[in-house]
């Protein structure tokens, strides 16, 4: 079955370490998106890439990091986590067809930082 | 400024009757306009989207939505909700390209037997 995947599930770490977080999609889409979901439920984009570039690129601090080595794939680095950091980080895959713009979830990572 | 606005943050029902979710937006240009439902400890699933045409849009598990320019306005509506429809509802809005998506804050939908 096609999706968009996340690793890891749940991360818990101190202020001040590095993690990464993992996005695939096997839709075949051309845009992907990292969002941030605060303990309010709240949703912030935070990146979208096209085929692999840029395009937005949100008021985020400069520890956040976007990485994509492919069209399927799309990675997230922090390296040197606050306490404002926990949140869940939803990273999600479109193509646009001439009805607009229909995204698809992975489960989300769960960030702690303690 | 590009805003969605969900008005309720909670609304509670029981199972059977009716149901409308208000969303409201604030938008420059060519909008396209979703529903997606997030279940507890999930991402978010994708209910239904207008961008043109006919006004009112059907979507999965019977829920509808209807636009309306004047009101600025893109409420969800479902005629019978299950115990099931319990979740979060969010609204979301985008312009042309769809890589800059604004979500509203919410609405949380609890279905009471």
């Amino acid at each position: 079955e096609t999706a968009v995947f996340q690793t890891p599930n749940y991360h818990v770490t101190q202020v001040g370490n590095e993690v990464s977080f993992n996005c695939k999609q096997t839709l075949g889409h051309d845009t992907m998106y990292w969002y941030k979901q605060d303990s309010k439920k709240l949703l912030k984009i935070m990146f979208s890439y096209n085929n692999k570039q840029l395009i937005v690129n949100e008021t985020v601090p400069r520890r956040f990091s976007p990485q994509s080595s492919d069209k399927a794939h799309l990675n997230l680095r922090i390296k040197s986590v606050e306490p404002e950091d926990s949140a869940v980080y939803l990273c999600a895959s479109s193509n646009r067809d001439w009805g607009g713009y229909e995204q698809y979830f992975g489960p989300g990572t769960r960030l702690t930082v303690l | 400024t590009q805003t969605v606005s969900q008005s309720d943050a909670h609304v509670t029902v029981f199972e059977g009757d009716s149901v409308e979710l208000r969303c409201n937006y604030s938008y420059g240009g060519s909008i396209y306009l979703s529903w997606y439902i997030q279940h507890h400890g999930r991402g978010l699933q994708f209910l239904l989207k207008y961008y043109s045409g006919n006004p009112v849009v059907q979507g999965v598990n019977g829920f509808e939505a209807e636009f309306s320019k004047s009101d600025s306005s893109f409420h969800l509506r479902k005629a019978s909700v299950h115990w099931s429809d319990s979740a979060v509802y969010f609204c979301a809005a985008s312009g042309t390209g769809g890589y800059k998506v604004v979500f509203g804050s919410g609405t949380r939908l609890l279905v009471s037997p």
